[in-house]
Formats: structure tokens, C-alpha cells, sequence
């Protein structure tokens, strides 16, 4: 089967630039992640989907960070204004049995984003 | 709250030498799933190994296996016979939740830096 696929793969900006990013996941799969990851750190959920509803966003920075999910298929990440701290790896995963705790998340490449 | 450490930045082992990277957690559920990650320097999120919370015996896979020891609420992967393409970054991610919990999301460790010398 076909894994998660993300582009773009690199983005270079410049501050106070807006940017986008698409994910789309494994064919099936109902839910859906964005993950952060600042060099040399794990990765932070910035927001879960399932189907196309927002099951937890807690730690997205709303006042610059938004994502949907239409139709429950693809989604897109956009960041506006980007700010230095931004500049990071952010990965989408996909889940194909919802929250079940024994299920692996399956992560695409990632996009790396720098913000100068 | 829901943790997971990993004390471990940097590791070296050589090829063909076994070499265990510790993982502890902390968590408060009965239901949760621990894993193990590997990030090459291409950076995609390679899975590994997968350990259930009431799972009785060690995963392995190939060359790879969990110890995990619950009382001391610990999961550290242990790599068998290392290969110079082992050299990585390694994860450990917790999930927690039941079958139906719309919540379970992985949050992982801090990781550790493999480098296999030849």
C-alpha cells in the first residue's frame, strides 16, 4: 500500500511569511496527525483528526497555526505568520484504527521548514 | 501526566555488538501501547517494535526486541548483531486509551542518537 505522502518536502521562508503544507494519508486510514519536531527534540502534536473532525489541537498555536481536513481524506497545515521558532520538521502520520492504543502511527517524510 | 524519558543523547556501539536503549514511562492508564521509532538522517519516522501493556511476553522483530518490564515501567529496545545502516535517531513514543478512545495520541521521548562504528 501506498504510505503517507507529504509535500512540499523543503520550504525556506522569510519571517512573517505565510506557508502550506499537505499531507495525504494512507487510503483508509481515519485519522489523521500533524507533528512538530524542532531539531534535536521528539515530536509534538500540534492536532489530531478523526474523520474530518478535530479530536485534539491543544497544543496548536491558534493565533498562527490552522488545519483542516476536508472530506476526511487529505489535509493542510498553514502557518501565517511564520516566526523564527517555527522553523522545524513537520510530519503527518496516519492511524487506521482510530485512538487504539495498539495501533502504530505511519509517518510520511516530513517538510522541513526554515524561517529566516 | 503521561511521560516518556529517554536519558540516553548518544550512544555508540560497534558492528556487530548488541546495544540497549532505555526507555522509561509514566503513565496513570492500564491500556497502553509502547513503541520504538527510527529516524535516519533523511528524517522519515521508521516503526519498529510494538509492545502492548498486557502483553505477557517481549516483542521482537528480527533484530530487534523490547524488554519491558512494567513494574519498573521501563521499555528498552535492545538491537542485536548493530549494522552500520543502524545508525539513527530512536524514538520511544507511548499511546494510551482503549479500542474506541478518539484520544490516543503518541507522545514520545526526547530520543537517542545511535552511532555504529565499523
Amino acid at each position: 500500500e501506498a504510505g503517507v505522502a507529504q509535500s512540499p518536502r523543503y520550504k525556506i521562508i522569510e519571517k512573517r511569511q505565510s506557508v502550506a503544507f499537505w499531507c495525504n494519508p494512507i487510503s483508509g486510514h481515519a485519522t489523521l496527525y500533524w507533528y512538530q519536531q524542532i531539531l534535536g527534540q521528539g515530536p509534538k502534536l500540534l492536532i489530531q483528526f478523526q474523520n474530518n473532525g478535530v479530536v485534539d489541537d491543544s497544543q496548536l498555536p491558534k493565533d498562527r497555526f490552522s488545519a483542516e481536513r476536508l472530506k476526511g481524506v487529505d489535509s493542510t497545515l498553514k502557518i501565517q505568520p511564520a516566526k523564527l521558532e517555527d522553523s522545524a520538521v513537520y510530519l503527518c502520520a496516519s492511524s487506521g484504527r482510530g485512538g487504539a492504543y495498539n495501533s502504530p502511527l505511519h509517518f510520511g517524510n516530513g517538510t522541513r521548514l526554515t524561517v529566516t | 501526566a503521561q511521560k516518556i524519558t529517554q536519558t540516553q543523547p548518544g550512544m555508540f556501539v560497534q558492528e556487530k555488538e548488541a546495544v540497549t536503549l532505555d526507555c522509561t514511562y509514566d503513565t496513570s492508564d492500564q491500556s497502553y501501547g509502547l513503541f520504538w521509532y527510527k529516524q535516519p538522517s533523511s528524517g522519515e519516522m521508521i516503526f519498529l517494535i510494538y509492545q502492548g501493556s498486557y502483553d505477557e511476553q517481549n516483542a521482537t522483530e528480527g533484530r530487534y526486541s523490547l524488554n519491558f518490564q512494567k513494574a519498573r515501567k521501563s521499555a528498552n529496545l535492545v538491537i542485536s548483531a548493530s549494522q552500520l545502516g543502524d545508525s539513527a535517531m530512536y524514538f520511544c513514543a507511548m499511546r494510551v486509551g482503549s479500542l474506541y478512545n478518539q484520544g490516543g495520541k503518541l507522545i514520545f521521548g526526547q530520543g537517542t542518537e545511535l552511532s555504529v562504528k565499523p
